[in-house]
């Protein structure tokens, strides 16, 4: 059984630092992985896919990692911004022969303060 | 592109009653999967359909619950005789293929509050 687990829960960091988000999974069958943002109230929104056979993914300020030999993903935020403050959840994608199963992880709740 | 539509976005119940949450894919998706986010908890995956056919039900509780993608129209979760513990926010994905080769596209949600 697949297992997503996100450390740490929260985190507080003032405006322009790095942001360094951790990911890791139990399954290194994994097919891809995918970080999403939710803001308090809304839905998810994709950030980065990653398929299994890449090591990373870039989207302007955001570099996604995956590494599966060692079962972990990191997202990483250049110059964060108090816009960036959210809910941030990494999910993996596993194949199974009764169907495909996304499973998340418990999600970094993120605040960027001014 | 309309992206994954959810409706309604908010829904209140009395204990008892039935709630029947709505989930439109994107268009040319075929492949649709609900989540339940419980307050304060994490996602956790309930249902997986594809046109007429329920392909992966392991998430779903075992009575009370059912879920439903028609030929036509959009695709139904059914909640019978609600309880409190049902109140969370359901998510809706979509994807084009089967193995989610592009990712999972997700609704705004579903907010159930049962009174």
């Amino acid at each position: 059984k697949q297992e997503v687990t996100q450390i740490p829960a929260a985190l507080s960091v003032p405006e322009g630092e790095n942001l360094v988000l951790n990911c890791s999974f139990t399954d290194s069958a994994i097919y891809n992985l995918q970080w999403f943002r939710q803001d308090p109230g809304k839905g998810l929104t994709s950030l980065l896919l990653i398929q299994s056979s890449q090591r990373e993914q870039t989207s302007g300020r955001l570099n996604a990692s995956l590494d599966k030999s060692s079962g972990r993903s990191t997202l990483y935020i250049a110059a964060s911004q108090p816009g960036d403050s959210a809910t941030y959840l990494c999910a993996g994608l596993l194949i199974k022969a009764a169907g495909n199963k996304l499973t998340f992880g418990g999600g970094t709740r993120v605040l960027v303060k001014p | 592109n309309a992206g994954v539509m959810q409706n309604p976005r908010h829904l209140v119940r009395r204990r008892g009653q039935e709630a029947r949450l709505r989930c439109s894919p994107m268009k040319g998706h075929s492949h649709v999967y609900w989540y339940r986010q419980l307050p304060e908890e994490g996602l956790k995956f309930m249902v997986y359909l594809q046109k007429e056919n329920i392909i992966d039900e392991s998430g779903m509780p075992k009575e009370r619950f059912s879920a439903e993608f028609p030929k036509e129209g959009p695709s139904i979760l059914r909640i019978q005789q609600v309880v409190r513990g049902d109140s969370a926010a359901y998510f809706c994905a979509s994807s084009p293929f089967a193995q989610g080769s592009y990712g999972y596209t997700f609704g705004s949600g579903t907010r159930l509050t049962v009174v």
